[in-house]
């Protein structure tokens, strides 16, 4: 089955400056990439996401960047804010269609 | 839209007993649901497919006769945890899709098991 990792599992970044997370999977045949932001106690809501037919899509101040060949698929979440302090998960969806997620990302930013 | 409704959000039973949660999509109708658990700090971790109309499908490790899961309806799923146990304390997250594949997810607000 499809297994995703991702990187770093805390990161801490300037208010204002780029916070990159990177995620892998195994399953060639995944073609759907979402990422979800969980916020403490909260249910994770989705962000942005991305299909295989295409390598980046941008939303506002989020990004994602997907290279199927590498089988990795990045967020990039650029002029941080406070209001960006969470929990990331990438996840992905194959032939099966189940949706598993990386470990997370505790992304915090710093005053 | 893609509203998922998951009662209760909270819940403290004894040990031995068992514990019901539900999980609804309020206004889509979705043929299949997934269940999550969630333990402090960890990611979501798959438990099983619930499949309208057919038995679920489980994830390996994940015990199907203590987790019951029922699909009865388009917009229902439930998970029972059978004869609970300190360590099933979790938070456990039922999820749906709107649409076919490869579209999002949609969780429910979750529910925090406590066993005593």
């Amino acid at each position: 089955g499809e297994n995703v990792e991702q990187h770093p599992s805390t990161l801490s970044v300037q208010e204002g400056d780029s916070a990159v997370i990177k995620c892998t999977y195994s399953d060639s045949a995944s073609n759907y990439f979402p990422w979800y932001k969980q916020e403490l106690g909260k249910r994770p809501q989705l962000i942005i996401d991305i299909r295989s037919n295409v390598g980046e899509k941008k939303d506002q101040r989020i990004a994602v960047t997907l290279n199927k060949t590498a089988k990795h698929f990045s967020l990039h979440i650029t002029e941080t804010q406070p209001e960006d302090s969470a929990v990331y998960f990438c996840a992905a969806s194959g032939r099966d269609d189940k949706i598993i997620f990386g470990k997370g990302t505790r992304l915090h930013i710093l005053p | 839209g893609a509203v998922v409704s998951q009662h209760p959000s909270w819940v403290i039973c004894k040990s031995g007993t068992s514990v019901k949660i539900e999980c609804r999509s309020l206004d889509f109708q979705a043929t299949t649901m997934f269940w999550y658990r969630q333990f402090p700090k960890q990611s979501l971790m798959l438990m099983a497919t619930s499949n309208e109309g057919s038995k679920a499908t489980y994830e390996q490790g994940v015990e199907k006769d203590k987790f019951l899961i029922n699909h009865a309806s388009l917009t229902l799923s439930t998970l029972t945890v059978t004869s609970a146990h300190p360590e099933d304390s979790s938070f456990y997250i039922c999820s749906a899709r709107a649409g076919r594949s490869r579209s999002p997810l949609h969780f429910g607000n979750g529910t925090r098991l406590t066993v005593t």
